[in-house]
């Protein structure tokens, strides 16, 4: 079956520093695949979008990678910030002609002042 | 804000009762999306509606039915409820059905059962 997989364990880092974190999914080919940052009690946020034929999209301080062969997208924030603290979910779709975002659990980003 | 409308932000009910929790998708949006939201399960779709007719099931139980009206808004009927239904409940709303185009969440409806 279909498989998404995110650090369960939280991410801490200092401020300034880069924050990467992991999408891995299994057992489908999604030509997209989009990452949504969630704060506590609140909706999910779309961030950014990246197509399977694009190695890379950047957007301020946020860049997304997506290998295909590798079956993962990594999501790097950039001189980070408390504010960016937050739980960060991946959402493959596109596979098999199914757009329905169905999301990993997401991992937990923490940054330290 | 997404521009998708929730309501009631949060509802407080007893095991076996039947509520219902409504969405107001963004102006223009034609597919709408529940998710169900629990500590232990992330974020699980539901069910998904198109101009009014529903194109697909997730993990949604017997217990629950979904209706999108002529007017897009959608509502999610949830019956005979146990505790395990307490969750956060989420619409979502996008511009089509078949395209890589961003999903827009609501503030979502807090179910605890009692």
């Amino acid at each position: 079956s279909q498989k998404i997989e995110q650090n369960s364990e939280a991410l801490n880092i200092q401020e300034g520093k880069t924050a990467t974190l992991t999408c891995n999914y299994t057992n489908y080919s999604p030509a997209y695949l989009q990452w949504y940052r969630q704060d506590p009690g609140r909706g999910p946020v779309f961030l950014l979008l990246i197509r399977e034929n694009e190695k890379e999209k950047r957007k301020e301080r946020l860049k997304v990678t997506f290998d295909t062969t590798l079956k993962q997208s990594l999501f790097h924030i950039t001189a980070s910030q408390p504010a960016d603290s937050a739980t960060y979910l991946c959402a493959p779709l596109g596979a098999g002609g199914s757009y329905i975002p169905t999301f990993g659990r997401g991992t937990s980003l923490i940054v330290h002042p | 804000d997404s521009g998708v409308t929730q309501t009631p932000k949060h509802l407080i009910t007893a095991t076996g009762q039947r509520v219902t929790l409504r969405c107001s998708p963004r102006s223009g949006d034609l597919s709408v999306y529940w998710y169900q939201q629990s500590l232990d399960q992330g974020l699980q779709f539901l069910i998904h509606y198109y101009n009014g007719e529903e194109r697909a099931k997730g993990n949604i139980l017997e217990r629950f039915s979904a209706q999108q009206f002529p007017d897009l808004h959608s509502e999610l009927n949830l019956s005979s409820l146990e505790l395990g239904d307490s969750a956060l409940y989420f619409c979502a709303s996008s511009a089509s059905r078949d395209r890589d185009t961003e999903a827009f969440f609501g503030q979502g409806t807090r179910l605890t059962v009692v």
